[in-house]
């Protein structure tokens, strides 16, 4: 079975705070996202990455940045966190093609 | 621009009825449709997906349907059970890039 595990379920990190969301994936995948997920706006794409050390932005990637050293690991940053970034985010990873595995996600409350 | 938005936020189902869940979107460039399940504490699981060229396809206990016409996908589940249960999210993915973007989600709430 395709495993992505994200590192933590629960995060609680204050104001201006670096914050490092680490996601692994066990499938030798091209392809990872991290998306986050807000009540009645579904699951909005943040970054992602085809290869190593490549990224693109998604649609909201203004606070956050990527970094992608090795083939499984896709890792999110918030340089300096902030209340209106306490959310839930999701990382996923896929082969080319629709299909797409998703972690557990990570709840994250800045405070 | 692009978007995928959904019709209805909530669905009550009878246990054994059939579902239907509707999604709109707007990009005719893209190459699937797709339509994922997350169940509560879960990340999103994949369902089934449709090519841009095809209007009906099936799968166990679902069917997806395409209308480009009027830019229209839904999800049919029969013989709805309780582990349906769950908030179901269509997407959209064009090949280059890879890129998948989500609708907001539909509740699905299956009745004893």
């Amino acid at each position: 079975d395709v495993k992505v595990t994200q590192s933590s379920r629960y995060l609680v990190k204050r104001t201006g705070e670096k914050v490092f969301l680490e996601c692994v994936q066990d499938m030798d995948h091209e392809n990872m996202f991290w998306y986050r997920q807000d009540p009645g706006l579904g699951l909005r794409l943040i970054y992602f990455s085809y290869d190593v050390k490549m990224k693109e932005k998604g649609d909201i990637p203004e606070g956050y940045s990527v970094s992608r050293e090795k083939k499984e690991r896709f890792s999110l940053i918030l340089e300096s966190a902030s209340t209106n970034q306490t959310s839930m985010y999701l990382c996923a990873s896929s082969l080319w093609g629709p299909e797409a595995f998703f972690g557990q996600g990570t709840r994250l409350t800045v405070v | 621009g692009e978007s995928v938005g959904l019709h209805l936020p909530t669905l009550s189902v009878q246990e054994g009825d059939n579902s239907i869940i509707n999604c709109a979107y707007s990009n005719s460039a893209s190459d699937y449709f797709i339509w994922y399940k997350q169940e509560s504490g879960k990340g999103p699981q994949f369902i089934i997906d449709i090519r841009s060229n095809m209007d009906k396809r099936q799968g166990q206990r679902v069917t997806v349907l395409l209308n480009k016409t009027v830019k229209h996908l839904s999800l049919q589940i029969a013989a709805t059970q309780p582990g349906d249960s769950a908030v179901y999210f269509c997407a959209e993915n064009k090949a280059a890039g890879n890129k998948l973007t989500f609708g907001g989600g539909t509740r699905v709430l299956v009745k004893p």
